[in-house]
């Protein structure tokens, strides 16, 4: 029962940024928003997170709306390697994944 | 050094064999969680242990037995395998659970085991 709502699919080119947005209008106080993302055949891979500010770290950015009902997350200079199945996850202890957004890098 | 390791990588068997898979972490995490991604690619979690104590048994076949040992450690043993458990698990561990009030889940996954059942 996944309780975001992302775009299935997106194209980026190589060396731009990547902006993946993803809409969580009922997300409650204590939930934290998650990224990972999944390169075909492996095991999903931690991006970031957040609660209610935004946050950077060597992946990524992560942007919340002020009422936090929505989030985008940033890869600042995509490269092919970037090229995964993202999903946004909120929730405290459980994470559920939904069906993600397919991201391909293009050269 | 891997983080989260699983055996096997391939299991491929018969329908009413019975199969584990083991998961091992060498991260000194105290929670870990075994998940399914079907063919659709739906990645569900069925299992979590916190210091080896069960805290997540989401909707699965009584076939399905999770057996930790100790924290590092989580099993998944499936009895009279169907074909609909053709599937890849994946293994993850946390360094908490998430469930006490300002913490959260960062969780680290295995490379999965792929089960298929003929």
């Amino acid at each position: 029962d996944a309780k975001t709502t992302q775009p299935p699919s997106m194209d980026c080119a190589e060396g731009r940024a990547a902006n993946l947005p993803c809409n969580h209008s009922t997300i409650s106080g204590n939930e934290y928003v998650y990224w990972y993302r999944q390169i075909h055949s492996q095991g999903p891979q931690y991006i970031i997170h957040g609660l209610k500010n935004n946050e950077t770290n060597e992946m990524a950015s992560l942007i919340i709306t002020e009422d936090r009902k929505s989030s985008t997350l940033i890869l600042p200079h995509a490269t092919l390697r970037d090229t995964a199945v993202y999903y946004c996850i909120v929730g405290d202890y459980k994470l559920s994944f939904g069906a993600g957004t397919t991201v391909t890098v293009r050269a | 050094d891997t983080a989260v390791s699983q055996t096997p990588k391939y299991l491929v068997t018969q329908m009413g064999n019975d199969k584990s898979i083991k998961c091992e972490q060498n991260l000194g995490h105290d929670t870990m969680y075994w998940y399914k991604q079907d063919s659709k690619k739906f990645l569900k979690i069925m299992f979590s242990y916190n210091n080896k104590e069960l805290i997540i048994n989401e909707t699965v076949p009584n076939r399905f037995s999770p057996k930790s040992p100790d924290k590092a450690h989580l099993n998944l043993h499936i009895n009279s395998l169907e074909l609909g458990d053709s599937a890849v698990y994946f293994c993850a561990s946390s360094r908490t659970s998430g469930a006490t009030l300002n913490s959260y889940n960062e969780q680290f996954f295995g490379p999965g085991t792929r089960l298929t059942v003929l």
